[in-house]
């Protein structure tokens, strides 16, 4: 079971704006940086923001990332249909006595 | 080009053991930590392990500590994971994973391999 808290799912026509939540606490997203990943289907998982709100190179700003105090979210603007996948926040974890790394359990976004 | 291959996935018995490979090119691996992931069928993410640049700090996830080894090979760009007493619990696709910035280990999981399906069973 995750610390992280995402819903399962998100739905929303081509062109159309979504954002996906990541819920923590302040052992986690409170007091550390936030990745959110890509899965399409099939393949590898693909970073699309770190440090809460960083896009690598290659990323469209279509996809953007922020951070208030125990959540995060990732926002996706004109939505596409290459954008149906499963998405992944990610941080530290502080609770334990050596800390690790968790992934939320994932949101699927399907473009209707 | 960052290019990470795994290998060794296979079908294996509970309490078993299996060494997986990634052969990693395109950058200069003895600079960066290396991690694994894994995603057993249908399910998320899970953090493994990180094994530092020049290997002399690993870490583990609790539900492998003791079970698992992650070991590195910087003259031939070569990264390892060694699995022991395995359970169907294990079943699952193995990633291996670069990190994004040179030096100590951040967690910023920049670069994936295709992954390697692990198969539990009897």
């Amino acid at each position: 079971q995750s610390v992280l808290t995402q819903p399962p799912s998100v739905s929303a026509a081509p062109g159309q704006n979504v954002t996906i939540s990541c819920s923590g606490s302040s052992s986690n997203i409170g007091n550390n940086y936030v990745s959110w990943y890509q899965q399409l289907p099939g393949t590898a998982p693909k970073v699309l923001i770190y440090d809460n709100s960083e896009r690598p190179s290659g990323i469209p700003h279509r996809f953007s990332g922020s951070k208030s105090g125990t959540s995060a979210t990732l926002g996706i603007t004109g939505l596409q249909t290459g954008d149906e996948a499963d998405y992944y926040c990610g941080t530290w974890d502080s609770s334990l006595s050596t800390g690790r790394y968790f992934f939320g359990p994932g949101t699927k976004v399907t473009v209707l | 080009e960052v290019q990470l291959l795994e290998s060794g996935g296979r079908l294996v018995q509970p309490g078993g053991s299996l060494k997986l490979s990634c052969s990693a090119s395109g950058f200069t691996f003895s600079h960066y930590a290396m991690y694994w992931v894994r995603q057993a069928p249908g399910r998320g993410l899970q953090y493994i392990s990180t094994i530092i640049n020049t290997g002399a700090v690993t870490d583990y996830a609790d539900s492998v500590k003791g079970r698992f080894t992650v070991s590195r090979d910087n003259s031939n760009n070569m990264l390892y994971l060694q699995m022991s007493r395995l359970s169907a619990e294990d079943t699952a696709v193995y990633y291996c994973v670069k990190e994004f910035s040179v030096g100590a280990p951040v967690w910023h999981f920049a670069s994936w391999g295709q992954g390697t399906l692990v198969t539990v069973s009897s």
